[in-house]
């Protein structure tokens, strides 16, 4: 079945640093990609949709120069967390649509990275 | 707005107990309902996929219904066990942007 991988799984950084997570659909094309930031004990909040070749459009609330997203092709999407902080520390799932079958997309999630800002 | 519930929030059971998960959406033109699993600092794990055509979904020991008229969904769990201790989403798939729930913590004791 269709695939999607994040990497890294986990990263710990110093603040101020900036960090990017990779997400990557392994056997199909995603036009669109998901971010999700989830809090402990929360339910997953997402963050912004990321579409090939175009701008991100993101959630409110959600600043655009913090998290930057780079869809630049059809299998891969990069949020980069810029001038990390602690309170950016979280989980980041990522997810996928498939859009084999018209009318019957499926998404498709990543395993998640744990980032741990110091 | 699509809003997802689950209820209840968290749940401890003895081994060998069968029970019931439930998943409420307040938009019942879903696409797809789909239920996952997620363990302590894990990802999410896809356990089943409804199709908003479909009424149910079945396993191993995991049966997930459908009900798009009562906006509901549950997954029942046969004779639990300790490893499936974990927390369970549900997600609506959304015509565009899929929604989750916040999730019941399961905790299931020998």
């Amino acid at each position: 079945g269709a695939v999607v991988s994040q990497h890294p799984s986990r990263v710990i950084c110093k603040s101020g640093t900036s960090v990017k997570i990779e997400c990557r659909s392994l056997d199909f094309q995603a036009t669109t990609m998901f971010w999700y930031r989830q809090f402990p004990k929360k339910s997953l909040m997402l963050m912004a949709t990321s579409n090939e070749g175009s701008k991100a459009t993101y959630e409110q609330g959600v600043e655009k120069d913090k998290f930057l997203i780079n869809h630049a092709s059809l299998t891969l999407s990069t949020l980069t967390v810029t001038s990390a902080h602690p309170e950016d520390s979280s989980f980041y799932i990522c997810s996928a649509r498939d859009l084999m079958v018209r009318g019957q997309e499926t998404q498709y999630f990543g395993p998640g990275t744990r980032l741990l800002v110091l | 707005k699509q809003e997802v519930t689950q209820i209840p929030a968290a749940l401890s059971v003895p081994e060998g107990e069968n029970l019931v998960l439930n998943c409420s959406f307040t938009d019942s033109a879903i696409y797809n309902l789909q239920w996952f699993r997620q363990d302590p600092g894990k990802g999410l794990t896809s356990l089943l996929l409804i199709q908003s055509s479909q009424r149910e979904q079945t396993s191993g020991r995991l049966n997930a219904s459908l009900d798009k008229s009562s906006g509901r969904s549950t997954l029942y769990i046969a004779a639990s066990q300790p490893g499936d201790s974990a927390t369970y989403l549900c997600a609506e798939g959304g015509s565009y942007i899929p929604t989750f729930g916040r999730g019941t913590s399961l905790i299931v004791h020998p």
